[in-house]
């Protein structure tokens, strides 16, 4: 079954304690992405990737880091979370090169509290 | 730049009238577009893409999006609501190859009995 699967599902943490949120995906796709979900913004990009060692900021970069080693792995890094970091985060995957057609594959949301 | 925008945050529609969420976009090149929906506490189901081809796009829970390329447009439509299909609807679009995806803002739908 293909499957983006994000861990944690929920997280509450305290200022500037580093935190990962985890993304794996089985289905070989090169395009992988973090989104930040907040009410009345929408989704907005926070870093996407190509393929393996290509990444790129998207519209919300600032206070994120992200690494891409290994193709189904994505994951996103706070090295010190602050209170505005406190959203809904949602990794996707698509197919990449060659295939602008293809939809995005979302996981299910890490909700995270940064007090 | 690319760029998606869904100018209502919310559509009220009584159930069994017709539905429209709308969306515009902005790309260079042939644009790919898509629409997803969100129910509470889920992560977005895809619904339906425009690639090619035909302007009315048939996707899942009987939804269909029309294309219109002179108006730059790609809205949602419904001939029938249904009280379940209240969410959250966003739209997408791509252009070109290894391109990124770029969401519009998001808008409620709201189906009352």
């Amino acid at each position: 079954e293909a499957q983006v699967t994000q861990n944690p599902r929920y997280l509450i943490t305290v200022t500037g304690k580093k935190l990962t949120v985890t993304c794996s995906q089985n289905m070989n796709h090169e395009y992988m992405s973090w989104y930040r979900q907040d009410p009345g913004l929408g989704l907005r990009q926070i870093y996407y990737s190509m393929n393996v060692e290509v990444t790129d900021k998207g519209d919300v970069p600032e206070g994120y880091k992200v690494s891409r080693k290994e193709k189904r792995n994505f994951p996103l890094i706070l090295e010190s979370p602050s209170p505005n970091q406190t959203s809904l985060y949602f990794c996707a995957t698509a197919r990449g090169q060659g295939g602008p057609s293809s939809e995005a594959f979302f996981g299910q949301g890490t909700r995270l509290t940064v007090v | 730049a690319q760029s998606v925008a869904q100018p209502e945050d919310q559509v009220n529609v009584a159930e069994g009238n017709p539905l429209t969420v709308k969306c515009t976009y902005s790309v260079s090149g042939n644009p790919y577009l898509f629409w997803y929906v969100q129910y509470p506490n889920r992560g977005l189901q895809f619904l339906l893409k425009y690639i090619t081809g035909d302007n009315l796009v048939k996707g899942s829970y009987g939804f269909e999006a029309e294309f219109n390329k002179s108006q730059t447009s790609f809205h949602l439509k419904k001939p029938s609501a249904l009280v379940s299909d209240s969410a959250l609807y966003f739209c997408a679009v791509r252009s070109g190859s290894a391109s990124k995806i770029i969401f519009g803002s998001g808008t409620r739908l709201s189906i009352r009995p």
